[in-house]
């Protein structure tokens, strides 16, 4: 079947501290992985995405590489701001604009 | 270009009751998804709608029942509330082909009692 786990939290990191969260994945086709932020009080955005194998996603500072060999998509950023705090997830879609399936998602505070 | 829009943001029903819950879909988009999300939890998808027709179902009892209008816009059913049905319930709309993915609403959080 389809599934998404994640590396569970809470992760409390200082400001300017590397985050990775991990993420590893089993699918029945060939996904697409993306990793998904909820801020506190809000729904789902979309953070990056890669669509096939060695593509990296990236955006904010944020990046994530598909590896088909290890079947992951950590979720990795060089250096951490307060405002980065928030839960996030990874997810996989099998067929493009079909179901999502998503971890249960990493709580992340940065801390001054 | 607007996002997706949810209503109500917030609704306290009591066990037993049915419950609507709406979503307007982000301009040009036209497929609506639906997902319950528990506290602590991931999203769960429900059902997806595509031209007005159900186009997949995740693992939900019958009770959970949706509708697609023509301007995409659409709308979840629950029928005799359960305590469990408690959670934050997300609408998405997405292309279908695009490989962008979901544009998620904020959600209505439903609070059975």
């Amino acid at each position: 079947g389809n599934s998404v786990t994640q590396m569970e939290g809470p992760v409390t990191l200082s400001e300017e501290a590397f985050l990775t969260i991990n993420c590893t994945y089993t699918a029945t086709g060939y996904p697409s992985l993306f990793w998904y932020v909820q801020y506190p009080g809000e729904g789902l955005q979309l953070l990056l995405k890669a669509t096939k194998a060695d593509d990296k996603g990236s955006n904010k500072g944020f990046e994530a590489t598909y590896r088909k060999e290890t079947t992951s998509f950590h979720l990795e950023k060089g250096s951490v701001q307060v405002s980065d705090s928030a839960v996030y997830f990874c997810a996989l879609s099998v067929n493009t604009g079909n179901q999502f399936y998503f971890g249960t998602g990493t709580s992340l505070t940065v801390i001054p | 270009e607007t996002g997706v829009t949810q209503s109500p943001t917030h609704l306290i029903k009591t066990r037993g009751q049915q419950v609507t819950l709406r979503c307007s879909s982000q301009s040009g988009h036209n497929t609506v998804s639906w997902y319950q999300q528990a506290l602590g939890q991931g999203p769960q998808f429900i059902f997806q709608y595509y031209r007005e027709e159900e186009n997949g179902r995740g693992n939900f009892p019958p009770r959970f029942s949706g509708l697609q209008f023509p301007n995409y816009s659409s709308e979840l059913n629950v029928n005799a509330l359960e305590l469990d049905d408690s959670a934050l319930y997300l609408c998405a709309s997405s292309l279908v082909g695009s490989p962008y993915g979901y544009t998620f609403g904020s959600g209505t959080r439903l609070t059975v009692v």
